[in-house]
């Protein structure tokens, strides 16, 4: 099982729609949780980071389940200019000082 | 303000060459670290470093060597190219650790043949 798994897509969505990703973790020792968007070809950069509160950023909102091991980021509104990757990343904190990326899940927003 | 520079931008290798990929930072970050993308596999970290002089062993270190010999610079060196180490690599930064905001370089796209 991968330490960190993402459903690969691609989720195809017409503008102005709700779309919802998850991302289960497996080590439930991971502390900090983060969202990267990665455009085609190009270098991944931060979404946002994920708090045990939960959080959200305009359009974006992403959440933590430490209960069931999964974060989740929901978009709203799409805009076509949301069309990327999102990358899910977990840091195991003292239990393995680096960061595990998932591959990551496509999205496609559609006029 | 440049940002993490990384170059080249494309790389092609026969077998048994060795190459560096250049990797330079202007923020004044400690951290420093390269990773390599593969399709379906995500983000896989090679070789890291906390500061000038340090550096250490990610998830996949074999077949490459870096060094850090100041703050600013982060080389990494393939010491004799092989297929399975054509990949997309990454240089990324941060202020002081894997647990804080990641910049990117641009990206190497690398192909051995």
């Amino acid at each position: 099982r991968k330490e960190v798994e993402q459903d690969p897509g691609p989720f195809n969505v017409p503008e102005g729609a709700t779309v919802a990703f998850n991302c289960t973790y497996s080590n439930s020792a991971s502390q900090s949780f983060f969202w990267y968007r990665q455009d085609c070809r190009k270098e991944p950069k931060l979404l946002m980071s994920v708090y045990s509160s939960g959080n959200e950023d305009g359009r974006f909102t992403a959440q933590l389940n430490r209960a069931s091991q999964y974060i989740s980021l929901l978009i709203r509104d799409s805009k076509l200019s949301d069309s990327a990757t999102y990358l899910c990343v977990v840091f195991l904190g003292n239990a393995g000082n680096m960061l595990t990326f998932g591959g990551g899940t496509r999205l496609m927003v559609k006029p | 303000n440049a940002g993490v520079t990384q170059t080249p931008k494309f790389q092609v290798l026969k077998t048994g060459q060795s190459m560096t990929l250049q990797c330079a930072q202007d923020m004044n970050h400690e951290y420093m670290s390269w990773y390599r993308q593969d399709p379906g596999m995500g983000l896989r970290l090679i070789h890291y470093s906390v500061g000038a002089g340090i550096t250490d062993q990610g998830e996949v270190p074999n077949g490459y060597n870096v060094s850090r010999s100041t703050t600013e610079d982060f080389p990494l060196r393939l010491l004799s190219a092989a297929p399975s180490q054509t990949s997309v690599y990454f240089c990324a930064s941060s202020y002081s650790g894997h647990n804080e905001k990641l910049f990117f370089g641009s990206g190497t796209q690398l192909s051995v043949l």
